[in-house]
């Protein structure tokens, strides 16, 4: 079975400083895992995603993660938050390996910004 | 193509009332995800269907809670009789593959007084 643990409901950072959210997974297969953002009253859109490969995930608006598997972590980054980075984050996986594969979410984590 | 389409966005009714939400996949997805979310749970998934079929159901609340996909481009979410607890927001996700995006609507708020 999948799960996902987001450490930290809340995070807050100034305008400009570094982001940093955590996420750690299991799962009994090689995952497939996602970070998501909702900014209010919206669904979910995808930042960023790792299936296999480079273990360094570029995604959009500046953010990038890094799969760490030793480590069981897919921990998100941004060198500089902008104002506009203020949203919740979810951190999701998948086992992706056949037709019943599904994805899990994180509880999530609500990012401010200080200006 | 316009997205995953979710009906109504906003529903508020009566406790004991039927209670159904709507939602329409991207065109060519084959998995349909319905996923509530609450301040205190957090997102969860409630039940998901590959090629119209339910797959996994586990997570529907209980037997109140009912999906249907009739067909590639509907699906329902039923709560009857509804409950107060059962006010969240409810979205529908659509994806090619479980390793592919997942696309979410919109979402229904659900508020039952």
């Amino acid at each position: 079975a999948q799960s996902v643990t987001q450490l930290g409901s809340h995070v807050s950072v100034s305008e400009g400083a570094l982001v940093l959210l955590r996420c750690n997974y299991s799962s009994s297969v090689p995952p497939y895992l996602f970070w998501y953002v909702q900014y209010p009253n919206q669904g979910l859109q995808l930042l960023l995603k790792y299936t296999t490969g480079a273990t360094l995930v570029k995604g959009i608006n500046g953010f990038e993660a890094e799969f760490k598997k030793s480590e069981t972590s897919f921990h998100l980054t941004k060198p500089s938050a902008h104002m506009s980075d203020a949203a919740e984050y979810f951190c999701a996986v998948s086992d992706g390996g056949s037709s019943a594969s599904k994805i899990i979410f994180g509880s999530g984590t609500r990012l401010s910004i200080r200006p | 193509d316009a997205g995953v389409i979710q009906s109504p966005r906003h529903e508020v009714t009566e406790m004991g009332q039927e209670v159904t939400l709507r939602c329409k996949p991207i065109s060519g997805h084959d998995y349909l995800f319905w996923y509530r979310q609450t301040m205190m749970r957090g997102l969860e998934l409630l039940i998901y269907f590959n090629n119209n079929v339910p797959i996994d159901d586990s997570g529907m609340p209980e037997d109140r809670f009912s999906a249907k996909m009739p067909n590639a481009s509907f699906s329902t979410l039923k709560i009857q009789p509804s409950e107060p607890r059962d006010s969240a927001v409810y979205f529908c996700a659509s994806s090619a593959h479980p390793v592919q995006e997942a696309f979410f609507g919109q979402g229904t708020r659900l508020t039952v007084v």
